[in-house]
């Protein structure tokens, strides 16, 4: 079966980059996706990945993904108040349309100013 | 980018009360909808999924005759809570994926927190 799992929480100072750090077991993920969720709202896509890549940027976003380990990281650079949140990484596993993501658990991120 | 309106973002009632979630995709056709539930500081779990047309497939736990989703068109499927209890009180989320490969970023909605007294 398939598993994501990802630190509970990061705090770091604004101005700072954040690194949040995520695991999956399924080998045959073929998409990576994080998204993020501020209180009381829904998720909001921020970037994705597709798994023969080995790095994703986009403007302050910069995604890392080691398939050998299995491991992916979403790194913020130059971190602002405003990305206060929770940050879920999801995978997407080719399978027939009934498949949806499975997520993490999320990491709160917490920027201090 | 797309968007996915989803209506109301709160509902309190009394426990026995039928209550129907919207969620509509805004300038994107939605060939599968995705019905989540989120409870406090804890991630989503999927609840079903709903195609265009065709009856919805729930995940195991999940009491399909409890939570009746229809997806009547490309753009709006609808969740609906009967007979409420405050157990079902969450937060429930809907996302859409528009095309058929399985692969397509999923776009949410703002969820809708339910809260049964």
């Amino acid at each position: 079966g398939e598993d994501v799992e990802q630190s509970l929480f990061l705090s770091v100072r604004e101005g700072d980059s954040s690194v949040i750090n995520c695991t999956y077991t399924d080998s045959s993920s073929t998409y990576l996706y994080w998204y993020k969720q501020e209180p009381g709202a829904g998720l909001q896509l921020l970037t994705y990945i597709f798994s023969n890549m080995d790095m994703k940027q986009d403007q302050r976003l910069t995604v890392l993904l080691n398939k050998k380990d299995k491991h992916l990281s979403l790194r913020i650079a130059d971190t602002q108040t405003g990305d206060s949140a929770i940050y879920f990484c999801a995978e997407s596993i080719m399978d027939t349309g009934r498949r949806a993501l499975t997520f993490g658990s999320g990491t709160r991120l917490q920027v201090q100013p | 980018g797309a968007v996915v309106s989803q209506h109301p973002s709160r509902v309190i009632c009394k426990s026995g009360t039928s209550v129907k979630i919207e969620c509509r995709s805004l300038d994107f056709q939605a060939t599968t909808m995705f019905w989540y539930r989120q409870f406090p500081k804890q991630s989503l779990m999927l609840m079903a999924t709903s195609n265009e047309g065709s009856k919805a497939t729930y995940e195991q736990g999940v009491e399909k005759d409890k939570f009746l989703i229809n997806h009547a068109s490309l753009t709006l499927s609808t969740l609906t809570v009967t007979s409420a209890h405050p157990e079902d009180s969450s937060f429930y989320i809907c996302s859409a994926r528009g095309g058929v490969e399985v692969n397509q970023p999923q776009h949410f909605g703002d969820g809708t927190r339910l809260s049964i007294l």
